[in-house]
């Protein structure tokens, strides 16, 4: 089936260890998102690739880095990860430009930072 | 700005009992409407959406909603309550145009009591 994949679902990290976090879709979306969820919270997003610009959301910390090699796959580095970035994060797909646009979301990779 | 507005952070119901979520947005424009659902360590799943035309929408597992345009308010229900609906629940706004920027709400916990 078509789908949104991240891997690996639950990441363990230590503080100021790098870690990339993977998404892929084959879904073939112009579009790819990442979004920040944390406990009890709602989803923010990071930041989003149309195609292969780079759109960073205005309060996205510069430890926050993404890339997109490919249309089918994106990643999410965090160079020096903190306490406070434990989280959920979410990938997400959509197709701009479609009569029926909608975001297609990953099962999200849950990020411990020890 | 845009914002989304969950009044209620947890709400308990009985199984078959009816159910009401409240959403209030603000946005500039004519915005798109959805409701996500989450269970817990899972990604979200679209439950449905208002794009246009009828405001009152169907979507799956037997829910609705219904856009009310006066009252900036796009209200989830459910006749009956089954177990299994028990999640975190979110709604979100996002542009009419473009890539599909989702601004959620903090979400509304199911809780479902036999």
């Amino acid at each position: 089936d078509a789908m949104v994949i991240q891997n690996p679902r639950y990441q363990v990290t230590q503080f100021g260890k790098p870690v990339t976090l993977s998404c892929s879709q084959t879904l073939n979306h112009n579009v790819m998102y990442w979004y920040q969820q944390k406990s009890s919270q709602a989803p923010k997003l990071l930041f989003h690739y149309y195609d292969k610009d780079f759109n960073n959301e205005a309060d996205t910390p510069d430890n926050f880095q993404s890339r997109r090699p490919n249309t089918s796959f994106c990643f999410l580095d965090i160079r020096s990860p903190g306490l406070g970035d434990a989280a959920m994060y979410l990938c997400a797909t959509s197709r701009v430009g479609s009569t029926n646009e909608k975001l297609f979301f990953g099962s999200g990779t849950q990020l411990s930072v020890l | 700005a845009q914002s989304v507005t969950q009044p209620d952070i947890h709400i308990t119901v009985s199984e078959g009992a009816s159910l009401e979520l409240r959403c209030n947005y603000s946005y500039g424009a004519t915005p798109y409407l959805f409701w996500y659902v989450q269970s817990p360590g899972q990604g979200l799943q679209l439950l449905l959406k208002y794009f246009s035309g009828d405001t009152l929408v169907q979507g799956i597992k037997g829910f609705e909603a219904e856009f009310k345009r006066s009252q900036s308010s796009f209200n989830l229900r459910k006749p009956s309550v089954h177990w299994s609906d028990a999640a975190e629940y979110f709604c979100a706004v996002g542009a009419r145009s473009g890539a599909n920027n989702l601004f959620f709400g903090t979400g509304t916990r199911l809780t479902v009591i036999p």
